[in-house]
């Protein structure tokens, strides 16, 4: 099974801030990964898919990265509506399909 | 729109069963791989379960395998999942979601997800 680490736990910031989130694989997984961010009481809600193509109607704002075992979210510029929690999946040895732990973006 | 309502949800004594319900509009259902997804209070998401279009195909995660079985009815638009022998692991919240279609490829990510049906189980 493939493990997903996400760093760090906790970012804090303020919104316009740039914000960098991080996954690791276990194993490389190739470009075989997603983004998800998830508000309380919501469903996630995906953001990115093969490590860097945004889903249909996500704001230019948020870009990812990386293959093979290091991952990157980038969020350029905080909004207001993007203090959430976000989470990676991989898809390339699956199943199980598995997700990182999740990184909180909280209002510093 | 793609709309997802799960149903079925609530307490159940441990080593009890429930079946969870998801009723599926907005899309074309029957040729869609679906999945569930679930989420343990406070906690990270954690894939539980998929079944092919054509429900042909079924994986399971290892901590629901063997208890625990997925399936459809393309006639009814509506995805199932049937839990035995429940736990207090398996309190969380259930979600529903679609597999990933974009530029005319199919992906094992989440694309569209229900609002999601607490299972809590406790004596």
């Amino acid at each position: 099974e493939i493990v997903l680490t996400q760093s760090p736990a906790t970012l804090s910031l303020s919104p316009g801030e740039r914000a960098t989130l991080s996954c690791r694989a276990s194993q490389s997984i190739s470009n075989y990964l997603a983004w998800y961010q998830q508000k309380p009481g919501q469903a996630p809600r995906l953001l990115i898919y093969d490590a860097s193509t945004r889903a249909t109607g996500i704001p230019a704002r948020f870009s990812g990265s990386g293959s093979g075992t290091d991952f990157t979210l980038t969020i350029s510029s905080l909004e207001p509506e993007d203090f959430a929690i976000y989470y990676c999946q991989q898809r390339s040895n699956w199943p199980p399909l598995t997700f990182g732990g999740g990184t909180k973006v909280e209002i510093k | 729109q793609v709309q997802l309502v799960e149903s079925g949800g609530g307490v159940v004594q441990p080593g009890r069963s429930l079946r969870l319900s998801c009723a599926a509009s907005g899309f074309a259902f029957s040729s869609y791989a679906m999945h569930w997804v679930r989420q343990a209070p406070g906690k990270g998401l954690e894939w539980v379960a998929v079944i092919s279009y054509d429900g042909n195909s079924k994986y399971y995660a290892g901590s629901v395998k063997g208890r625990f079985t997925i399936s459809r009815d393309n006639s009814r638009n509506t995805l199932y999942l049937q839990m035995n022998s429940l736990g207090t692991v398996d309190t969380a919240v259930y979600y529903c979601a679609t597999e990933h279609r974009e530029d005319h490829e199919a992906r094992p990510y989440f694309q569209h997800w229900g609002q999601g049906t607490l299972v809590t189980v406790s004596s």
